[in-house]
């Protein structure tokens, strides 16, 4: 079975710093990997993902994520942050396998940008 | 606003009650799905319907029973709950069942139990 770890809790960061969210995942087949955030009383909303072909993926809000499979990463960025990048992010993984697709989830990592 | 509504949006109930949540999505998706969110857990998947046909069911207690009647709409309904049943109760939908695809989630019913 696939599983996900997401090592950092909280990370805090100053306003225009950069910032690297870490995703790291086991399975013993391909997968598709996703980011979604979720901001304060709200559902999870899809940040990017990754299904095949280039491993540098955009998203929205000016975030990107490099699938590694190597070291079976698929770190979050962002060049600058934002106030509004106050969110929760979580990393998912399902693995292709037909018959068994379903998203497994990382714990979460709290994201606080700070004035 | 993600095209996926969820009510109540908030819950206290006791442990005698019997209470449902309703999860609609305006989206034209064939998948619905029911996640319980836990502080400092990852989110769980409880049910997973497919063209309004349960397709997965995660040894989730009776005490919670899913009811999905058409494609556009999901209940949870929840009878005789514990204390540690308290969390977030998110309902998300996708085009079809499979890996692919995102899901887009509703904004979820915090759910108390006392």
């Amino acid at each position: 079975a696939q599983s996900v770890t997401q090592l950092d809790s909280q990370v805090p960061v100053f306003e225009e710093a950069p910032v690297e969210l870490r995703c790291n995942y086991s399975s013993s087949v391909s997968v598709y990997l996703f980011w979604y955030v979720q901001y304060p009383n709200q559902g999870l909303q899809l940040l990017l993902k990754y299904l095949s072909g280039s491993t540098l993926v955009k998203g929205i809000n000016g975030f990107e994520a490099e699938f590694n499979k190597s070291q079976t990463s698929f770190h979050l960025r962002k060049p600058s942050v934002h106030i509004s990048d106050t969110a929760e992010y979580f990393c998912a993984v399902s693995v292709q396998n037909f018959g068994n697709e379903k998203l497994t989830f990382g714990t979460g990592t709290r994201l606080t940008i700070i004035p | 606003e993600t095209g996926v509504t969820q009510t109540p949006r908030h819950l206290v109930m006791g442990m005698t009650n019997k209470k449902s949540l309703k999860c609609e999505q305006h989206l034209g998706h064939n998948a619905m799905y029911w996640y319980k969110q836990s502080a400092k857990k990852p989110l769980e998947l409880m049910f997973v319907y497919s063209l309004e046909e349960r397709v997965e069911n995660n040894s989730v207690p009776s005490r919670f029973s899913p009811e999905c009647p058409n494609s556009s709409h999901l209940f949870l309904h929840l009878h005789t709950l514990q204390p540690e049943d308290s969390a977030l109760y998110l309902c998300a939908s996708s085009q079809e069942q499979g890996g692919r695809e995102t899901q887009y989630f509703g904004p979820g019913t915090r759910l108390l139990v006392l």
